[in-house]
């Protein structure tokens, strides 16, 4: 059972659109983190977000925690070609393991020049 | 600053054989894992540690042993190599602190294919 669905998956665009990419569950996590991920490395960290209804902006990059801590979005504005790369959503759960986090399939997004 | 470090980087095996990967960090954090991470199936938790000498299963951790005698090393190792190991193995490492806020620090993989 995958708890994270992120869609769409693949997502082609040209330079200077904007896109959004979403990461939705039917339960309920303490936080979800977006990473992206280039060719070659590792996934980095871009934020977390913990309070429902939470938004939070990386220069052109809006994130935002659904109210019930459902859900996220991730919201890129005037998209670049640096901006191509895999985006990862990951929950961590409450509990006594809330370290221990499940990723999404992520996100793969091209901008074209 | 060197942060997660993974050796090798990639690695053929036969099927049998047996391998380590190596993971290092040397931010003294006391949670580390293991994932891998294969096309359209996104990053998998196989073992993770929360300090020295306790180690604990993931979501796919039929194939493989850890052992954490030190903060900084966790070593992942294959018993016996089947080409369904084929993938690229990713190690994380990250505070314990305030739990669910820290962020998981990467190395940049070991590409593993089992022929």
């Amino acid at each position: 059972t995958q708890l994270l669905e992120q869609s769409p998956q693949f997502l082609s665009i040209q330079e200077g659109e904007n896109l959004t990419v979403y990461c939705n569950s039917s339960s309920v996590f303490s936080s979800l983190q977006w990473y992206r991920q280039e060719p070659g490395e590792g996934p980095v960290l871009l934020v977390t977000v913990v309070t429902g209804g939470e938004v939070k902006k990386l220069k052109r990059l809006t994130f935002q925690f659904g109210d019930a801590r459902k859900d996220s979005s991730l919201h890129i504005t005037a998209a670049q070609p640096g901006d191509t790369g895999l985006y990862l959503c990951a929950g961590s759960r409450s509990g006594g393991s809330n370290y221990k986090l499940t990723f999404g399939k992520g996100t793969l997004l091209t901008v074209n020049p | 600053n060197a942060g997660v470090t993974q050796t090798p980087k990639f690695q053929v095996l036969k099927t049998g054989q047996s391998m380590t990967l190596q993971c290092a960090q040397d931010m003294n954090h006391e949670y580390m894992s293991w994932y891998r991470q294969d096309p359209g199936m996104g990053l998998r938790l196989i073992h993770y540690s929360v300090g020295a000498g306790i180690t604990d299963q993931g979501e796919v951790p039929n194939g493989y042993n850890v052992s954490r005698s030190t903060t900084e090393d966790f070593p992942l190792r294959l018993l016996s190599a089947a080409p369904s190991q084929t993938s690229v193995y990713f190690c994380a490492s990250s505070n314990l602190g305030q739990g669910s806020n820290q962020p998981q620090h990467f190395g940049d993989g070991t590409r593993l294919s089992i022929l």
